[in-house]
């Protein structure tokens, strides 16, 4: 059973533009909250994290935001660049621990 | 500062086989976790050790094992290989409390014929 779940396989985006990677989960024990940038051939790198008392977390041009009576998250890269270009995961844990959730990943394309 | 490193970086073994893979954490970071990435099931949680010790499991049968040396280095076991081992096997490190980011390695290809 997917507790962590990314709807669109992917996405793509004009150069300059906002992407918007968007992620759901089931689990309402989970209470921290991560997104990885995969590129082919390499592990995931971690980006950006928030825990479960924030709705919003900023680190440069990548922003994340919890909605947990939703239970959604969503990543937001703004302004998007070509290097963006990578599969983009959400993932979660419960409390307490170090093991993830991942989502199935969602493919962002940046057009120049 | 050194990232996670994973070796070998590829590996092609046939049914029956066991394989031995290794990681080394971050310096200072005492968690290690272990990921199986496959195309059907995504990233799974395979189990985490922290201080030489397993602390975390995920659902994956016993012929999945791994360990802990007290330099933080860890190296997953899998024995009687089976086709469906076939996948990217994922090490992460962390500090090892709650709250703090995984960081990845490169992972091991293991190909099971």
């Amino acid at each position: 059973d997917q507790q962590v779940k990314q709807n669109s396989p992917s996405l793509s985006v004009q150069e300059g533009r906002i992407s918007i990677l968007n992620c759901d989960y089931t689990n309402s024990m989970f209470d921290y909250f991560l997104w990885y940038k995969k590129y082919p051939a390499e592990g995931p790198t971690f980006l950006i994290s928030i825990s479960s008392i924030k709705d919003k977390n900023e680190d440069g041009r990548f922003t994340v935001f919890l909605n947990k009576s939703a239970k959604h998250l969503s990543l937001h890269i703004v302004p998007s660049q070509p290097g963006d270009s990578a599969v983009y995961f959400c993932a979660a844990s419960p409390p307490g621990a170090n093991n993830l959730f991942f989502g199935t990943g969602t493919r962002l394309t940046v057009i120049p | 500062k050194a990232g996670v490193t994973q070796t070998p970086r590829y590996l092609i073994k046939t049914r029956g086989q066991q394989v031995t893979l290794s990681c080394s954490p971050i310096s200072g970071h005492r968690s290690v976790s272990w990921y199986q990435q496959t195309p059907g099931q995504g990233l799974q949680f395979l189990f985490e050790y922290f201080s030489e010790t397993q602390r975390n499991k995920g659902n994956f049968p016993g012929r999945f094992s791994g360990r802990q040396f007290s330099n933080s280095r860890s190296e997953m076991n899998v024995s009687t290989l089976e086709l469906g081992d076939s996948a990217l096997y994922l090490c992460a490190s962390s500090r090892g409390d709650a709250n703090s980011p995984l960081h990845f390695g490169n992972g091991t290809r293991l190909t099971v014929t």
